[in-house]
């Protein structure tokens, strides 16, 4: 079946531009998660969704980052007034059951 | 809380070698354990998980994983190493909770 994808693929963008991200899970994934992976980092964790609520928006690192699920299924990840330290890849996973999550792609936003 | 520290950032190991791959823990409550693998240009996969059952964990690809509590470790290990074991590994933990906390991850060469 098809997994997680993840759209753009690729995002370039110039500082102090808006971007959103899109996350399209697994069919009938309950939970949603948000990280990001920058060059020499592990994974940071931003956001989760259970259904379309957020229970924990902890790791969202400033103001100007939002995300928000719709019919609990596609999520988009907005950054606003984007800067160089944006710059990273964005993740997102779906799980059915909480400790198996299935990564898409990734999203790798470049700030100029 | 939670962390996880992997040893190495990189391994280098030659093929037919044993891949042993470091991470130690850090859990207030009693802990669920991941391995995750990338691939470049690809999202997570998950290798393994460790959910308070048997203390030694088979995954994917021959991959295991022994849980020592004495020790707080989940190395991750395979007895011999093929090319297409050539990614980054990613050590992950939980307390029970949706929030998934990652290693810095280590690069695996595998030299033919």
């Amino acid at each position: 079946g098809a997994g997680v994808s993840q759209s753009p693929s690729n995002k370039v963008t110039e500082k102090g531009k808006d971007v959103e991200l899109r996350c399209d899970p697994i069919s009938g994934h309950t939970a949603l998660y948000w990280y990001r992976q920058s060059l020499g980092q592990g994974l940071e964790f931003l956001i989760y969704f259970q259904g379309n609520s957020a229970p924990d928006k902890s790791g969202l690192p400033s103001d100007r980052f939002s995300a928000e699920r719709t019919g609990g299924s596609v999520s988009t990840l907005t950054i606003q007034r984007t800067q160089q330290e944006d710059s990273a890849v964005y993740l997102c996973a779906s799980s059915l059951v909480w400790h198996e999550q299935y990564f898409g792609p990734g999203t790798r936003l470049t700030v100029t | 809380a939670q962390s996880v520290t992997q040893l190495g950032s990189h391994v280098s190991v030659s093929e037919g070698a044993l891949v042993l791959l470091r991470c130690n823990y850090s859990s207030s409550v009693p802990p669920y354990l991941f391995w995750y693998v990338q691939y470049p240009n690809q999202g997570l996969q998950l290798l393994l998980k460790y959910t308070s059952a048997a203390t030694l964990v088979k995954g994917i690809n021959g991959f295991e994983a022994e849980f020592k509590k004495s020790e707080t470790s989940f190395h991750l290990t395979k007895p011999s190493a093929h090319m297409s074991d050539a990614a980054e590994y990613f050590c992950a933990v939980t307390g029970g909770y949706q929030k998934v906390t990652f290693g810095t991850g280590t690069k695996l060469q595998v030299i033919p």
